[in-house]
């Protein structure tokens, strides 16, 4: 059974578009996560929330938005796309003290 | 958060075991060692952690130094399966869990079979 879903696994969009990308996790973790990786870069953090609250956020632009409309839902909306946000991004999940675990990943391209 | 040193790269051969290295000089005394991996195309995977004692689990041995400024990670008869990006993070406890892990370029683990 998929543990963290994140749907669609591939994204194509054109610049000045915007895009929803959805992460659900199904393992009773109370702290998710969005992080990006671009092309042969190390992984990047952007945001972390914990009981469906904001904790951290590293992410400089306003054009991404995290959204948790349910406590296992985080998803990530991006506006006013750039060639620049093509990469993968990945929604995490933990609990306190423990490793975090990571979905598949979101390869979105932006043309 | 403190900073890790690992190597580029690292070789081994299917059925070795595998001793992967990380110094941590600067590390404070509420950080913990976490190691996660990642294959191409995959997101990372958590291998394990500790604070002080040396720990196991069914993925690695993490032996950590009693000053705790390095620590190893070992993989046993590892398979070509083994073969990833392994991360050595420093990261403090977070009561409410929704702490941020900083990745750096880890080492790249070969597998030859």
């Amino acid at each position: 059974d998929p543990k963290i879903i994140q749907k669609p696994k591939y994204l194509v969009a054109v610049t000045g578009s915007e895009k929803i990308l959805i992460c659900e996790q199904y393992l009773g973790h109370n702290a998710m996560y969005w992080y990006r990786q671009s092309a042969k870069k190390p992984l990047e953090f952007m945001f972390s929330y914990s009981y469906q609250k904001l904790m951290d956020n590293q992410t400089a632009s306003s054009r991404f938005q995290p959204q948790s409309s349910k406590k296992n839902h985080l998803d990530l909306q991006i506006t006013a796309l750039k060639p620049d946000d093509s990469a993968t991004y990945f929604c995490a999940s933990s609990r306190p003290g423990q490793g975090k675990y990571f979905g598949p990943g979101t390869r979105l391209t932006v043309l | 958060d403190a900073k890790t040193t690992q190597p580029d790269s690292m070789e081994s051969t299917e059925g070795e075991t595998v001793h992967l290295p990380c110094s941590h000089a600067t590390i404070s005394g509420n950080e913990y060692i976490y190691w996660y991996r990642q294959v191409p195309l995959q997101g990372p995977e958590y291998v394990t952690h500790g604070l002080q004692q040396n720990t196991t689990n069914s993925m690695a041995f993490l032996a950590i130094a009693s000053d705790r400024k390095s620590s190893t990670l070992i993989l046993p008869h590892v398979s070509l399966r083994d073969a990833a990006v392994y991360h050595c993070i420093l990261r403090a406890l977070n009561t409410e869990g929704a702490d941020r892990l900083t990745f750096g370029k880890g080492t790249q683990l070969i597998i030859q079979p």
